[in-house]
């Protein structure tokens, strides 16, 4: 069981946008703004999204957006398309001994 | 442009040992802090170890502490993992990512460790 819960799945139509939300605990998304979201598609690396909560590193789209209240971190894809279709992973620093905590991850299907 | 490229994954034995390697170009891999994360084979991420530029400062998850050393050479532009005592549950790809613990910027295609007997 991941210490970030996110969705398993979620789905959404060209152009539509999407929000995908990863919840923690007063010990990581709640205490810290080092929130990261990362973007693998199937057999690929991972690839940085989103750092520091809201973020993009050069060359991502603004299409992506992060933000973050309370417990829970949300990673918004704005104007969706066929290319955005992966798996999507957050992470927190978290006060626990291991550091650093991901979600399970959340399979985003474009229609 | 910057690359990172893993070595040294197999197979290996449970309660046998490993050390993985990270070539890094194209950036001041010695003002870099760096990282390990892997992925089990159809499952997620998980961040296994951190050290930063000067190799001052290292954590490890607690899935490895204890087992796993992570090091550098800065003269080499190198990154390590010593694994020791594998069992099954370490199979996975293991992937260097050059950044602060909380995110890594750059990912190498990692390298696949398989424990099996």
């Amino acid at each position: 069981q991941s210490a970030l819960t996110q969705p398993a799945s979620v789905s959404g139509s060209p152009g539509q946008s999407i929000t995908i939300s990863c919840t923690g605990t007063s010990r990581d998304i709640g205490a810290y703004n080092y929130v990261a979201w990362y973007q693998q598609h199937p057999g690929k690396v991972p690839k940085l999204m989103i750092f520091d909560v809201s973020n993009r590193p050069s060359g991502v789209s603004t299409r992506f957006s992060g933000s973050k209240s309370g417990y829970t971190a949300s990673l918004t894809i704005s104007g969706l398309q066929a290319e955005d279709e992966a798996d999507y992973y957050c992470s927190s620093y978290t006060s626990t001994s291991t550091l650093v905590v991901f979600g399970g991850g959340t399979k985003l299907t474009v229609l | 442009e910057v690359q990172l490229v893993e070595s040294g994954g197999g197979l290996v034995q449970p309660g046998g040992s490993l050390r993985l390697s990270c070539a890094a170009s194209g950036f001041i891999f010695s003002g870099s802090d760096m990282n390990w994360v892997r992925q089990s084979p159809g499952k997620g991420l998980e961040w296994i170890s951190f050290i930063d530029k000067n190799a001052d400062k290292k954590y490890y998850a607690d899935s490895v502490k204890g087992r796993f050393t992570i090091s550098r050479d800065n003269t080499k532009n190198s990154l390590y993992l010593q694994m020791n005592n594998l069992g099954a549950e370490d199979t996975a790809i293991y992937y260097c990512g050059r950044g602060p613990a909380g995110w890594q910027d750059h990912w190498g295609q990692g390298t696949l460790v398989t424990v099996s007997s």
